[in-house]
């Protein structure tokens, strides 16, 4: 089983429409769930990260964590096509200092 | 706004030969940290840092592999030894807590 499981897509998705990018994990020590962004050939780009369960927004973007179903997921409202690039899950067992573990990424196409 | 900084972005070396990624850490960070990217995989963690030792390091860094704090800025990744398979993006990132920002890479290319 791997220790974060991503769609693996592509997603496509029309311009203005909600994304819906998900991503489960295994181990159920996880504290701390972050979601980076991706462009091709660039370094993750932090998007959000959450602790507790229930909803975060910032923006355009919602991430929403269940501890219980060991699940995160990111909202991307109003999709624009600068929102095209590979959405990645990372997780970390600690609060501070601790490796993040990866998805493998979503790549989310926006269409104008 | 405060980022982090790696240099060079682009190495090319031959196998065998000994490299050195360099990291500007944000200055007010604690902890350190290398990642890698093989080509079309996943974010790959091999090593973290704090206070002047590796607090954690994957299967991936083996004794080819060190870091080093030289002075109060820089942080260093050394492979001693590269072989093919160390052909790769790698990441630097640094945090005061939990939330990890990422340098904008060293592409390594060996052949």
């Amino acid at each position: 089983q791997k220790e974060v499981e991503q769609n693996s897509g592509p997603l496509s998705v029309p311009e203005g429409a909600i994304a819906s990018l998900n991503c489960t994990y295994s181990d159920r020590g996880s504290q701390s769930f972050f979601w980076y962004r991706q462009y091709s050939g660039k370094s993750p780009e932090l998007i959000m990260f959450i602790y507790s369960n229930g909803d975060k927004e910032d923006g355009r973007f919602t991430a929403q964590l269940n501890k219980a179903s060991q699940y995160v997921s990111l909202l991307i409202r109003d999709s624009q096509p600068s929102d095209s690039a590979t959405y990645l899950c990372a997780v970390t067992k600690e609060t501070s200092g601790s490796r993040l573990t990866f998805g493998e990424g979503t790549q989310l196409t926006v269409n104008p | 706004e405060p980022e982090v900084t790696q240099t060079p972005s682009h190495q090319v070396t031959q196998m065998g030969q000994e490299v050195i990624l360099r990291c500007v850490p944000i200055s007010n960070h604690l902890y350190f940290y290398w990642y890698r990217q093989i080509l079309g995989q996943k974010v790959e963690f091999l090593v973290s840092f704090y206070n002047n030792e590796i607090s954690e390091k994957s299967e991936i860094f083996d004794d080819q592999f060190s870091v080093e704090r030289p002075d109060g800025s820089n942080f260093t990744l050394k492979i001693r030894s590269t072989k093919l398979e160390d052909s790769a993006m790698y990441f630097c990132a640094s945090s005061a807590g939990s939330t990890q920002y990422f340098g904008p890479g060293t592409r390594l290319t060996v052949l």
